[in-house]
């Protein structure tokens, strides 16, 4: 079975601060496509970062970026200089190459302290 | 417009109603996804169409839901006899032909089933 674990339902952080969100993953496969997306209050899933498993770089976004452990099946966030617009929930997804479907975590919810 | 659009926004129905929520790709997105996201819950996955080929219906929950996607473009997730636990809101994403592990999505449908 192909699922994606958030163990961390809530995560505050202070303005400037940076932050780790955590994800997990199980799969058989050896080639896939990870994705960290943000949902906002207005709904709109937006999508922060992706990173490709045949690819050991880890993938960075200006202030976003990703702790990529293939071995450990991981997939961590870190959100750098954390501003007011950060405060979300945020989803890690997994795609395998072969298939259509996205597989989704349960979502951190993301505070911000000014 | 240059996104995924959805309407309604939000569509409030009695139990036992039929009710049809539209989705409006990117224009040229070959692929269009289906998710139904319950309240604390990440995104289940519902339906998949790419292209003219045969849908991917396995993430259907009941054979009460079902879709279509009319002329390669726009498509329609119709609920019949609306259930409580149907309530939930439900999002659409399209990807494009060369890059299908990417994923954009609408603002998604808030269905309330009173």
């Amino acid at each position: 079975a192909q699922t994606v674990t958030q163990s961390q339902p809530e995560m505050s952080v202070q303005e400037a601060e940076t932050v780790t969100l955590s994800c997990t993953y199980d799969t058989s496969e050896s080639d896939y496509y990870l994705f960290w997306y943000k949902q906002p209050p207005s709904r709109q899933m937006i999508l922060v970062i992706r990173q490709e498993a045949y690819k050991q770089q880890n993938a960075t976004e200006n202030r976003f970026s990703v702790n990529f452990q293939k071995a450990a099946k991981s997939f961590s966030l870190k959100i750098s200089d954390s501003q007011l617009g950060d405060a979300a929930m945020y989803f890690c997804a997994y795609r395998p190459n072969t298939g259509n479907q996205f597989y989704f975590g349960t979502g951190t919810s993301l505070t911000v302290i000014p | 417009g240059a996104g995924v659009s959805q309407s309604p926004s939000n569509k409030v129905t009695e139990k036992g109603k039929d009710v049809e929520l539209r989705c409006d790709p990117i224009s040229g997105h070959t692929a269009l996804y289906w998710y139904r996201q319950s309240l604390g819950q990440g995104l289940e996955f519902l339906i998949y169409f790419q292209g003219n080929s045969a849908p991917d219906k396995s993430g259907l929950p009941s054979d009460r839901f079902s879709a279509e996607r009319t002329g390669g473009s726009v498509s329609t997730l119709t609920i019949q006899r609306t259930q409580q636990e149907d309530s939930a809101v439900y999002l659409c994403a399209s990807s494009s032909y060369r890059a299908t592990d990417t994923q954009y999505f609408g603002p998604g449908t808030r269905l309330t089933v009173l």
